[in-house]
């Protein structure tokens, strides 16, 4: 199974600034993956990370907004910009294995104030 | 859409009771359904994954059985832990690589 970590692991961010969180697997993966988890609710996907090109967004969720690099099989970042108290949530790197097992990072607690 | 649903949304049982928990889900076009455990704070650790072709998946004390036709997937528990405590989660995998997770299950087991 592949190990992965993200940094920060938690962070405390004032309202307006922008915040990267990096992901690094350990080892290449064609399907990387960044989830939400808002406070008290379940995970929502926000985009699939595609290696050299642009993510592909689910429905709510904009490049504007949450501009995502990939730039190998190995690495991934997310920006959540303009942050709002309502991007407070959990923000979760995920890749999938082979045969479609998906496993998840650590996690990144953001707190906007 | 899909749509997950898990029952209870939280339970309590004393150590050594062997427990079910239930997901079910609207779609019965799926992929995959796994299921992961969340400790507070952290990440999900992936427990089982049962493929739309299998019936059960067995690891240790755990066991997930599926039923596509209904919409339905159990994880069962046996003799029940101290650390078992966590939120567990079942997400049901479909088209476009996209995973929908249900809204949980908090589990609390009792010395």
């Amino acid at each position: 199974s592949a190990v992965i970590s993200q940094k920060p692991s938690r962070d405390i961010c004032q309202r307006g600034t922008s915040l990267t969180i990096q992901c690094q697997v350990d080892s290449q993966v064609t399907m990387m993956f960044w989830y939400r988890q808002q406070p008290g609710q379940s995970l929502t996907l926000i985009a699939t990370a595609n290696q050299g090109s642009e993510a592909t967004y689910e429905s709510g969720f904009v490049i504007d907004k949450f501009p995502i690099s990939r730039p190998n099989l190995t690495f991934s970042t997310l920006t959540v910009s303009n942050m709002s108290p309502e991007d407070s949530s959990i923000y979760l790197c995920s890749v999938r294995d082979s045969p479609y097992e998906q496993y998840f990072g650590p996690g990144t607690r953001l707190t906007v104030t | 859409k899909q749509e997950v649903t898990q029952i209870p949304a939280a339970l309590s049982v004393p150590e050594g009771e062997n427990l079910v928990l239930n997901c079910s889900f609207t779609d019965s076009a799926i992929y995959n359904l796994q299921w992961f455990r969340q400790d507070p704070g952290k990440g999900l650790t992936s427990l089982l994954l049962i493929q739309s072709s299998q019936r059960e998946q067995t690891s240790g004390r755990l066991n997930a059985s599926l039923d596509k036709s209904s919409g339905r997937s159990t994880l069962y528990i046996a003799a029940s832990q101290p650390g078992d405590s966590a939120t567990y989660l079942c997400a049901v995998g479909g088209g476009g690589n996209k995973l929908t997770f249900g809204t949980g299950t908090q589990l609390k087991v009792e010395l």
